[in-house]
């Protein structure tokens, strides 16, 4: 069964480095996003992404954060310079359509350290 | 805006028994959908089942059933003849206006052997 892939599975950095996490969604899948849940907390939704373009985002998707579809295959989240409060796990999802609901199906998620 | 109560943090069953876990919600639209996630100690969010809002008869896969009762905005989740594996969070979720999923805080399953 086709899957949402994440790599890595776990990444830690120094405060104030970039980071980039990677997903490759399932390849029928039209829609993408990235959703975080803070360890012990809800999860959150970040940013959707549909036909190259972002089309929704949250209050926590600030200018720190950026999407990409590089090669139209992978769907990354660039985090630049990390703070202490973006250690997470970090969940990619892609969506298809289906009689009118879009069901997103989520990778096995990154978690970010941040140090 | 959406949102979405779980207020249950910690649940348990015995195996091979009936569990109902509750979710309640808020939304303003009128095309909406609701979901169940499943997320085990491997942290991975898997869709348990989902209730589209205009439909009337309730959702079921397997095992999984829900009772969604829209006037009262109360969409539970019952696990039958519960088993070791179904042990996770539960995470209820909502989908309407947008395609961002709204989550709960979530419910902690127990299943005592």
């Amino acid at each position: 069964e086709p899957e949402v892939t994440q790599t890595p599975s776990h990444q830690v950095t120094q405060m104030g480095q970039e980071v980039i996490l990677r997903c490759v969604p399932i390849s029928n899948h039209l829609y993408f996003y990235w959703y975080r849940q803070i360890l012990g907390q809800k999860v959150e939704f970040l940013v959707s992404f549909y036909n190259n373009e972002i089309s929704e985002k949250s209050e926590i998707f600030d200018d720190q954060f950026s999407v990409e579809r590089p090669d139209g295959s992978n769907f990354t989240l660039k985090i630049r310079s990390t703070k202490l409060e973006d250690s997470a796990m970090y969940f990619c999802a892609s969506a298809r359509e289906v009689r009118g609901v879009t069901e997103a199906f989520f990778g096995q998620g990154t978690r970010l350290t941040v140090v | 805006a959406q949102t979405v109560t779980q207020s249950q943090p910690e649940m348990s069953v015995q195996e091979a028994e009936t569990v109902t876990l509750s979710c309640t919600y808020d939304t303003s639209e009128s095309d909406y959908y609701l979901f169940w996630y499943k997320q085990p100690p491997s942290r991975q969010m898997i869709l348990v089942i989902r209730q589209e809002a205009y439909k009337q008869q309730n959702a079921t896969e397997n095992r999984f059933s829900v009772n969604f009762q829209k006037a009262a905005k109360s969409f539970s989740l019952k696990i039958s003849d519960s088993q070791l594996g179904d042990a996770a969070m539960y995470f209820c979720a909502s989908q309407g206006g947008s395609e961002k999923l709204v989550f709960g805080k979530g419910t902690k399953l127990t299943v005592n052997p």
